[in-house]
């Protein structure tokens, strides 16, 4: 059974950076590409970018392009997601979640409890 | 970017209705469309991928069909874990988009 668990509950000022962890068991890290998924309050889920564990291929966002980087350690088996210069609008859920696929269509098959990022003077 | 667009918004229904989701796309997606129930506080938990392939451990009361630009999730029988809300997510083309929820409560 996979199991993604993320770092903890982050309060960052505007301007700022956050880097959110995604530690994850039960399953060979490199078999499964990551996305970042992230819920502002009472708003959709919007999908942020993923990462090729096997070759750290990454696609973003053009939404996010140029502010987020997301990364993985094949050793520690974690993914992280870093996104800076911080705005009110950031506030959000941070997810991660687990890519699976069948035939070249792409899903969610295991997801990470969440990180809160509040984004506040 | 591909728009979703779930209707109704929010539904209210009793246990062991029947009910219907719609999901429809601003372009064609084939059946590039997933299903995900969330309840409050939680991660988003898959139900269907590909339209209408039921993940692994997913009641089989619950159901997908559809292609192109609409697409459906009904519910059988409504069960009280049932009381959620639902997305539908396309994985046509990036950025990888979802519908705005639908809320189902007991009415």
């Amino acid at each position: 059974q996979a199991q993604l668990v993320q770092s903890g509950a982050e309060v960052k000022k505007p301007g700022a950076s956050v880097k959110v962890s995604c530690k994850t068991s039960g399953y060979t890290f490199t078999s499964y590409a990551m996305h970042w998924v992230r819920q502002a309050p009472g708003q959709r889920l919007e999908w942020m970018g993923w990462i090729n564990t096997g070759n750290d291929n990454t696609e973003y966002s053009q939404k996010f392009q140029g502010r987020v980087t997301i990364t993985s350690d094949t050793s520690a088996t974690t993914a992280y997601m870093e996104l800076s210069s911080l705005r009110s609008e950031d506030t959000a859920v941070y997810y991660c979640a687990r890519d699976r696929s069948v035939a070249t269509i792409h899903y969610f098959d295991y997801w990470g409890q969440g990180t809160l990022v509040t984004v506040s003077s | 970017d591909i728009q979703m667009t779930q209707s109704p918004s929010s539904l209210s229904a009793s246990i062991g209705d029947r009910v219907t989701i719609t999901c429809r796309t601003s372009q064609s997606i084939s059946n590039y469309l997933n299903w995900y129930l969330q309840k409050p506080g939680e991660a988003p938990k898959l139900l269907i991928y590909a339209t209408s392939s039921l993940q692994s451990g997913v009641p089989s009361r619950f159901s997908g069909g559809g292609s192109g630009t609409d697409f459906t999730l009904t519910i059988r029988r409504l069960q009280p874990e049932d009381f959620a809300t639902y997305y539908c997510q396309q994985s046509h083309n990036t950025p990888w988009t979802f519908g705005q929820g639908t809320k189902v409560e007991i009415k």
